[in-house]
């Protein structure tokens, strides 16, 4: 079946850090890919999108996302992480064969400690 | 700057009573999606309307049925609710094209007793 996994249910990394969130897709074909951010009580935010070509994609906020397909991975990283980092990041796909059909992740918290 | 507005922002309702979640986009949109959120689950797609005057069904539909209104707007109805209707329900817009990046109101947060 098509899904998207996200291993990680919850992260916590200290303010400064480096952040990695991994997601895995299964799919007949690559996807188009996706990551959101949603912060407590407000919608999702697109951070960045992978289409096709370069497999490392720059982001909002000063994420970046790299696509693997021996991997079947498109994690999301960021080199240092700020308290506003604290939120939910779902990764979500969309195949090919689907209009606008965005299958998401179970999603992965993240919370930042000082 | 408004983008995707949904109303209300909280509703507790009794097992079978009808309600309708309304959301509407002011980024002349062609497409517009419902979801809804539970724990552990991610977003799942209940209704979507490719385009003016179309809905299909998306992963989710049992127990809702949706009104594409006009461009703007897009209603959710829950025609008798039941306690697993309980969830986070979010609205999303995108520009004509599957493969276009959706943006997402605040959500209903709906709670069924």
């Amino acid at each position: 079946a098509q899904s998207v996994t996200q291993p990680d249910i919850h992260i916590t990394v200290s303010e400064g850090a480096s952040l990695e969130l991994r997601c895995n897709y299964s799919y007949g074909a690559t996807p188009y890919l996706f990551w959101y951010v949603q912060s407590p009580g407000q919608g999702l935010q697109l951070l960045l999108k992978y289409f096709s070509g370069d497999t490392l994609v720059q982001g909002i906020k000063g994420f970046e996302a790299e696509f693997k397909r021996s991997q079947s991975s498109f994690n999301l990283r960021k080199p240092s992480v700020h308290w506003s980092d604290a939120a939910e990041y779902f990764c979500a796909a969309l195949p090919a064969d689907s209009w606008g059909k965005l299958q998401f992740g179970a999603g992965t918290q993240v919370v930042v400690t000082p | 700057n408004a983008g995707v507005t949904q109303t209300p922002k909280f509703q507790v309702l009794k097992t079978g009573q009808s309600m309708t979640l309304q959301c509407a986009q002011d980024m002349n949109h062609n497409s517009m999606y419902w979801y809804r959120q539970d724990p552990g689950m991610g977003l799942r797609l209940i209704y979507y309307s490719a385009s003016e005057g179309t809905t299909d069904k998306g992963e989710v539909p049992n127990g809702y049925n949706v009104s594409r209104l006009n461009k703007r707007e897009f209603s959710l109805r829950l025609e008798s609710a039941a306690p697993s209707q309980t969830s986070v329900y979010f609205c999303a817009s995108s520009e004509k094209g599957f493969n276009q990046p959706q943006h997402f109101g605040d959500g209903t947060r709906l709670s069924i007793l």
